[in-house]
């Protein structure tokens, strides 16, 4: 049963716009959620991050939204840029419980154009 | 600060074959962990090593297995090769003190079963 999903596979946005990438979980343990950015080829990379105590995280263009009793959180990517062109990971962990392993979403393909 | 490092980047190997992959984490990095990366399951823990002890283990069978040393580096070690066991691997190493982490991750090895 997957305890992290990603409902959209793709999003395709125009530059200079909003991206919204959205993300739901089951497990309500988890206490730290995270986006990651991926390109092919590549490993994953560390976007932002957000603890369970917050409602909010900010980091330059991203932002992360975490709405505890939905169980759902957000990526905003404002302005969106053609190189944000890449597919993001939704993942969560329980480090309060030591449970510091990541459970990952399947990932949405962002495409921003030109 | 280097990134975190993985050997080698490709492998192909067949059948009944074994495979040893390996990571040097992040300088002052303690927690190395590893991902299995396919297009089915997405990405998915296999197990988590901290100072030289495994501390979290992902639902994979006993063919796979890893160690970490005392550096911190740490290896893993995949029997009796499945073509089902084609995949990226992933690397991805953290402080893991007491407060929320994140984890960083390698590039990946690339691995085909033939």
């Amino acid at each position: 049963d997957q305890q992290v999903k990603q409902n959209s596979p793709s999003l395709s946005v125009q530059e200079g716009r909003i991206s919204i990438l959205n993300c739901d979980y089951t497990n309500s343990m988890f206490d730290y959620f995270l986006w990651y950015k991926k390109y092919p080829a590549e490993g994953p990379t560390f976007l932002i991050s957000i603890s369970s105590i917050k409602d909010k995280n900010e980091d330059g263009r991203f932002t992360v939204f975490l709405n505890k009793s939905a169980k759902h959180l957000s990526l905003h990517i404002v302005p969106s840029q053609p190189g944000d062109s890449a597919v993001y990971f939704c993942a969560a962990s329980d480090y309060g419980g030591s449970q510091g392993n990541l459970i990952f979403g399947k990932g949405t393909k962002l495409s921003v154009k030109p | 600060k280097a990134g975190v490092t993985q050997t080698p980047r490709y492998l192909i190997k067949t059948r009944g074959q074994q495979v040893t992959l390996s990571c040097s984490p992040i300088s002052g990095h303690r927690s190395v962990s590893w991902y299995q990366q396919t297009p089915g399951q997405g990405l998915q823990f296999l197990f988590e090593y901290f100072s030289e002890t495994q501390r979290n283990k992902g639902n994979f069978p006993g063919r796979f297995s890893g160690r970490q040393f005392s550096n911190s580096r740490s290896e893993m070690n995949v029997s009796t090769l499945e073509l089902g066991d084609s995949a990226l691997y992933l690397c991805a190493s953290s402080v893991r003190d007491s407060t929320y982490n994140e984890q960083f991750f390698g590039p990946g090895t690339r691995l085909t079963v033939l």
